[in-house]
């Protein structure tokens, strides 16, 4: 079945450490975004990306890194400059980018901090 | 710039009751509209969406329609049941140059639907 692939499921982070969250697809989609869930503030967007070694800042990139080498994989990095890490991290692809797109969400990474 | 607000829950509701979770937008023009919808441990997945205004989406009996006039796109349900206990978000596109847009998403509405 295709879909979106997010590991792990839980992750646990120690002060200074930097932790990358994976996200892989196979629906041949050319969009993939990277969310943030915190309780009772929504999704807010970290980074998103259009096509393959390409990526744009979302509304709260600082402490993140991304990569996209690859149209089916597009990880994410916490690094040690993000001080408050703990969240539920989301990512989506969508078939291209556009006004009326349906993202395609996976079942999301639970990052604490030690 | 662009936004939507949705009412805050939790909302509680019995079995078999109507449900109405109101939306509204501040948008330049007229964007697509969505609900989305996440179960408990899981990601987000499209409920329903409305491209135009006066539009209607609906899907597993849930609707909404796209109200120019008043800026809003409530979801409602005449019966809900227990496995609509979820987290409900609306949202919607906004354009951030180049020829992308990014959603962004209301705060989400928590129901829990009890027997």
């Amino acid at each position: 079945d295709g879909g979106i692939t997010q590991s792990p499921k839980y992750l646990f982070r120690k002060e200074g450490q930097n932790v990358t969250l994976s996200c892989e697809q196979n629906l041949n989609h050319d969009a993939m975004y990277w969310y943030r869930q915190d309780p009772g503030q929504g999704l807010r967007l970290i980074y998103y990306s259009q096509i393959v070694n390409d990526f744009q800042k979302g509304d709260i990139a600082e402490g993140y890194s991304v990569s996209r080498e690859k149209k089916e994989s597009f990880p994410l990095t916490v690094t040690s400059a993000q001080k408050n890490p703990t969240a539920f991290y989301l990512c989506a692809s969508s078939l291209r980018q556009g006004a009326a797109e349906k993202l395609f969400f996976g079942s999301g990474t639970q990052l604490s901090v030690l | 710039g662009d936004s939507v607000t949705q009412m805050e829950g939790p909302v509680t509701l019995s079995e078999e009751a109507f449900l109405t979770i109101n939306c509204t937008y501040t948008a330049t023009g007229y964007p697509s509209l969505f609900w989305y919808v996440q179960y408990p441990g899981e990601g987000l997945q499209l409920l329903l969406k409305a491209t135009k205004a006066d539009d209607k989406g609906s899907n597993k009996g849930f609707e909404a329609t796209y109200r120019k006039e008043t800026t809003s796109f409530h979801l409602e349900k005449g019966s809900v049941q227990v496995s609509d206990s979820a987290v409900y978000f609306c949202a919607l596109p906004s354009y951030s140059g180049a020829g992308s847009y990014q959603l962004t998403f209301g705060k989400g509405t928590k129901l829990s639907v009890i027997p």
